[in-house]
């Protein structure tokens, strides 16, 4: 069965310091990945997404994540947290054979202190 | 560009009544989607429409009901709501490519409470 599952359902930080959220899949087929970014009360804005070219990819707002095949791992990782990354995170993942399904990990809420 | 809008934003209900929550894109795509959010849970898809003219099941479709009504309008009916329906809808839609590397772009959602 095709899944993915975030490791983390809370990650708290401080501002400044690096922001890693861990993400896994599991399929027998090639993956597509994304990243979407929820803010309070708001829809899904995309962060990121893997498409199968170069595995470190590079998003808004200084994020990238890196498409590990061996690990089946996407984690999402930032240098330096900002408050205005407080959000909620999720990873997401698609298949050339769904006809554009979406598959929801739980979502990682990513907290920023001061 | 609006992108995907919604209707309503908010919409309380009692249990057997019925709504219908709107969507539409001003992006030109060919695909649509409805889901619903719940604490823990991440997103799950209640409906598609991969192209006009074509709607499908998605994970968890019981109780609701899906209009394609042109390319950019997709409604999403709920016909006797029930308390487990309470949670926030989303609707999104993406080009459909076929190639399953498509963005989706999501509305604001609408917070709906059955009591």
């Amino acid at each position: 069965a095709q899944s993915v599952t975030q490791l983390d359902s809370h990650v708290s930080v401080s501002e400044g310091t690096p922001v890693l959220l861990r993400c896994n899949y599991s399929s027998s087929y090639s993956p597509s990945l994304f990243w979407y970014v929820q803010h309070p009360n708001k829809g899904l804005q995309l962060l990121l997404k893997y498409t199968s070219a170069a595995t470190l990819v590079k998003g808004i707002n200084g994020f990238e994540a890196e498409f590990k095949k061996s690990e089946t791992s996407f984690h999402l990782t930032k240098p330096s947290a900002h408050m205005s990354d407080a959000a909620e995170y999720f990873c997401v993942v698609t298949f050339y054979n769904q006809g554009g399904k979406l598959i929801f990990g739980q979502g990682t809420e990513l907290s920023v202190k001061p | 560009n609006a992108g995907v809008t919604q209707t309503p934003k908010f919409q309380v209900l009692k249990t057997g009544q019925s709504m219908t929550l709107q969507c539409a894109q001003d992006m030109n795509h060919n695909s649509m989607y409805w889901y619903r959010q719940d604490p823990g849970m991440g997103l799950r898809l209640i409906y598609y429409s991969a192209s006009e003219g074509t709607t499908d099941k998605g994970e968890v479709p019981n109780g609701y009901n899906v209009s394609r009504l042109n390319k950019r309008e997709f409604s999403l009916r709920l016909e006797s709501a029930a308390p487990s329906q309470t949670s926030v809808y989303f609707c999104a839609s993406s080009e459909f490519s076929g190639l399953g590397t498509d963005t989706q772009y999501f509305g604001p959602g609408t917070r709906l409470t059955v009591l």
